[in-house]
């Protein structure tokens, strides 16, 4: 079975600076991973994900990841924290082998991120 | 190609109350899944269709709660005989079944409040 756990259920910056939410997957296969982003009451949003292409994945809105398989991580990251970037981040893993339920998305409780002026 | 859409955005309903919510996915998508948010939480699987197939049900699912997909296009989720813990923000997601990479298109959910 798949599982992510993110590190830190809330992170605050100030604007400018790094941001750096953690994930860590368990997976018995290699996964793929995803991050998403959740604004109040809206609907997730993907911003990038990991198919086992380039170990370093860029997404929108300047977000990066970096899958790490020796540690299990795939950490989200951003130079320069915005603060439009205020909102709850999501990690996600899928089995990337065939099967039935090999579609289905797991998530971990998700980060909140607040950004001070 | 309008994204997903859930209807309704917000329900109120006493207990005990069936409530029913619908999703229209992207209409060139096959799946469909049926996520459930609780605050402080990510989104928990519930079910998902191929076509008008349900080919998994977690164990979540209680027996009150019944998803359908008659002709493979919209989704309704039912729940009967609501509780208080039922009260979350209920997400629906669409995807191809052949696309590798697996991302899904989630809607804006459909936000129930059980008093």
């Amino acid at each position: 079975a798949q599982s992510v756990t993110q590190l830190g259920s809330h992170v605050s910056v100030s604007e400018g600076a790094l941001v750096l939410l953690r994930c860590n997957y368990s997976s018995s296969v290699p996964p793929y991973l995803f991050w998403y982003v959740q604004y109040p009451n809206q609907g997730l949003q993907l911003l990038l994900k990991y198919t086992s292409a380039a170990t370093l994945v860029k997404g929108i809105n300047g977000f990066e990841a970096e899958f790490k398989k020796s540690e299990t991580s795939f950490h989200l990251t951003k130079p320069s924290a915005h603060m439009s970037d205020a909102a709850e981040y999501f990690c996600a893993v899928r089995r990337n082998a065939g099967g039935t339920s090999y579609g289905k998305l797991t998530f971990g409780q998700g980060t909140i991120l607040t950004v001070h002026p | 190609d309008t994204g997903v859409s859930q209807d309704p955005r917000h329900k109120i309903t006493k207990r005990g109350q069936n409530v029913t919510f619908r999703c229209d996915p992207i209409s060139e998508h096959n799946r469909l899944y049926w996520y459930r948010q609780t605050l402080g939480q990510g989104p928990e699987f519930l079910t998902y269709f191929q076509n008008e197939a349900q080919l998994e049900k977690s164990r979540l699912l209680s027996d009150r709660f019944s998803a359908e997909r008659p002709k493979g296009s919209f989704s309704t989720l039912e729940i009967q005989r609501t509780e208080q813990g039922d009260s979350a923000m209920y997400l629906c997601a669409s995807s191809w079944s052949t696309e590798n990479t697996g991302e899904l298109f989630f809607g804006e959910g459909s936000r129930l409040t059980v008093l």
